[in-house]
């Protein structure tokens, strides 16, 4: 079945660390996005990729860094410069218009939850 | 940059209507989304509107009106299953991307 995968699902991290957090895609869409989600708040925008090899920096991109390098993947990194991490971290991807898709239609992954100790 | 409000809560009864407001501030807009999360879970895209007017889906229909930057989700038949929170999310467009800027979400009870 076609869709969004993230790994790991629970991620627990001791302060100074850095993490990578995966999403694959097998939906063949180019475009590609990162969530971050806090408790009782909305989704807030870190990194988006249109493309393989070029990524954007969103809303709240400090202290995350992505790479683009297939487009099938588009990881993150939690790096330690990012003071407050403990979150649920969403991914997402979009369909093309010509290929039927709504330019707001986004597929997610079912998350991964970083807590730092 | 973009802003988005919604109510934080809603209640209804099983069975109900249901009506959840979006305004929403932005440049470069394309359209408006909803999208559905149920605790702990991924968002699940419900309805789109590029235009003005009224879109159906089932039990659930979306309204539009660029002129004010304001739409609205409509939920009918009320489910317990449709206890979740619903965000509205702008796509404007920037550069040649479409970027989805999300709202803070409402809640939705809906109580038996």
């Amino acid at each position: 079945d076609g869709g969004i995968t993230q790994s790991p699902k629970y991620l627990f991290r001791k302060e100074g660390q850095n993490v990578t957090l995966s999403c694959e895609q097998n939906l063949n869409h180019d475009a590609m996005y990162w969530y971050r989600q806090d408790p009782g708040q909305g989704l807030r925008l870190i990194y988006y990729s249109q493309i393989v090899n070029d990524f954007q920096k969103g809303d709240i991109a400090e202290g995350y860094s992505v790479s683009r390098e297939k487009k099938e993947s588009f990881p993150l990194t939690v790096t330690s410069a990012q003071k407050n991490p403990t979150a649920f971290y969403l991914c997402a991807s979009r369909s093309p218009a010509h290929a039927g898709g709504f330019p707001g239609e986004l597929f997610f992954g079912e998350g991964s939850r970083l807590t730092v100790l | 940059g973009q802003s988005l409000e919604q109510p934080s809560e809603v209640t209804a009864v099983e069975g109900a209507i249901v009506q959840i407001n979006c305004t929403y501030q932005t440049s470069g807009f394309y359209g408006l989304s909803w999208y559905q999360q149920h605790d702990g879970g991924a968002p699940t895209f419900l309805s789109y509107n590029a235009l003005d007017g009224l879109e159906e889906t089932g039990r659930f229909s979306s309204f539009l009106s660029r002129s004010d930057s304001y739409g609205y989700l409509l939920l009918q038949e009320l489910q317990m299953k449709d206890s979740a929170s619903y965000f509205c999310a702008v796509s404007a467009e920037s550069g040649g991307s479409y970027i989805p800027t999300f709202g803070r979400g409402t809640s939705l009870i809906v109580h038996p």
